[in-house]
Formats: structure tokens, C-alpha cells, sequence
């Protein structure tokens, strides 16, 4: 497709198991950031990968998180051992060059039991 | 980067013009203005920005002041589709900033 696409939709899962959240960016976009927005709150940013520079990894809340990106395609947002606070939608962006327009998916809701 | 002040909500009546404000008057002069929304259920969307001149697309127009210490967006003919918050974000032109979003303007649109 033409858009950014995030997989899975939905995931629900038991407290203390890991997941994986899965975002295949826009093809060409060298830029593409994770963000988490919990019900009701505004958008927490949580990594940021451009190009072959080490990624921002300044927002990412607790060791359990980890992102990783293979070249400028696809990244995947690790969570290890979830919690219940981790229940929230995970947003993946990408942007096709060093300005600040982004392209959204439609996010991953995770819930954790 | 320099911080912005959005109220927390508005109403505006469908097919009136949306005039959305924000306050940046710590902004510096390589900082950017930039304008997205987030309608319920959706990720953002990026709506336009600008360093200094005025623009304008097809979603929407940005008035900068003189002094570039605020700005409004514009929505000429607001529909209720147009319902959403939208979020002013002010961001160095540099590569090592990141796009954060603040709390935003709830903008309601109603008959």
C-alpha cells in the first residue's frame, strides 16, 4: 500500500509476555519515529531512527522497550515481560526527508491483561 | 525547542472559518511552525507549516506574525469532519530535534 502500515491492529496479551509491534514505513522515508498514546493522553514520542544515524532512543520509558530498524525499512517495537500501564496504542510515523512532515499508520492497540 | 501555548478547547458552527491560535513567543529564528490534527480513533495528519511568510494548501492557511511570536491556523469553511485536536509544534530545522506533541486545541464543529 501506499501508506504506512502497522501490524498487528490489535493484540491482546498476558501480563509478563513479550510483543512485537511491527511498522513497514512508507518506501524511500529515511526518517521513522515510534510514538505510544494512551487512552485519553497525548502522543509520548519514544524512538526515533533517521537513516544510517544512531537512533533517539530518549523516549523510551524502561529498559523492556527496545526498536530496532533494518536499513531505511522495516522496524519493530520490542516489549519485554508487559505490564498493565503498557496497554495504549503505538503509533509509527515515517518522513521522506529532514523536514517534519509525517506519515501516521493507524497504530497497534495493545492490551495487557 | 521553543515551547507553545494552545487553548485547551474551541467550538466553531460548520461552513464558518476555524481560526485556531498558538502562542511560541520563545521561538528562535531556524525554528519551524508546525500544524498537525489527530481525529478520535486515528493517528495524526499533517496539515502545514512555515518559518516566517504566510502559506496556505489545500487543507488549510497559517498567518505568522511579524514578530513570529504566534500564529493561526485557518480552516476557511470547517466541517464537522474537521472535529479533532489540533496540535501547533514549533521545531528546529536541525536533524537531531525530535517532533513532540504537546495537549493540543479540541476543536468541536458543530451543525
Amino acid at each position: 500500500g501506499a501508506g504506512v502500515s502497522q501490524s498487528p491492529s490489535n493484540k491482546v496479551t498476558e501480563k509478563g509476555k513479550d510483543v512485537e509491534l511491527r511498522c513497514d514505513p512508507i518506501s524511500g522515508h529515511t526518517a521513522l519515529y515510534w510514538y505510544r498514546q494512551r487512552l485519553g493522553q497525548g502522543l509520548e514520542f519514544l524512538i526515533y531512527f533517521q537513516g544510517n544515524s544512531a537512533p533517539d532512543k530518549s523516549g523510551l520509558p524502561s529498559d523492556r522497550f527496545s526498536a530496532e530498524r533494518t536499513g531505511e525499512s522495516v522496524s519493530t517495537l520490542t516489549i519485554q515481560r508487559t505490564q498493565q500501564e503498557d496497554s495504549a496504542v503505538y503509533l509509527c510515523a515515517s518522513s521522506p526527508y529532514r523536514g517534519w512532515e509525517l506519515f501516521f499508520g493507524e497504530g497497534s492497540r495493545l492490551t495487557v491483561l | 525547542d521553543a515551547k507553545t501555548t494552545q487553548p485547551p478547547s474551541m467550538d466553531c458552527a460548520e461552513g464558518r472559518a476555524a481560526n485556531l491560535p498558538c502562542n511560541h513567543s520563545t521561538i528562535s529564528g531556524n525554528e519551524y511552525v508546525y500544524w498537525y490534527r489527530q481525529i478520535h480513533s486515528q493517528g495524526p495528519q499533517y496539515i502545514i507549516h512555515g518559518l516566517k511568510n504566510n502559506e496556505t494548501n489545500e487543507m488549510a492557511s497559517l498567518i505568522i506574525t511579524e514578530d513570529r511570536k504566534s500564529s493561526t491556523l485557518i480552516l476557511p469553511h470547517a466541517t464537522l469532519r474537521d472535529t479533532a485536536v489540533y496540535y501547533c509544534i514549533v521545531i528546529s530545522g536541525g536533524t537531531a530535534s525530535k517532533l513532540t506533541f504537546g495537549t493540543g486545541t479540541r476543536l468541536q464543529v458543530t451543525l
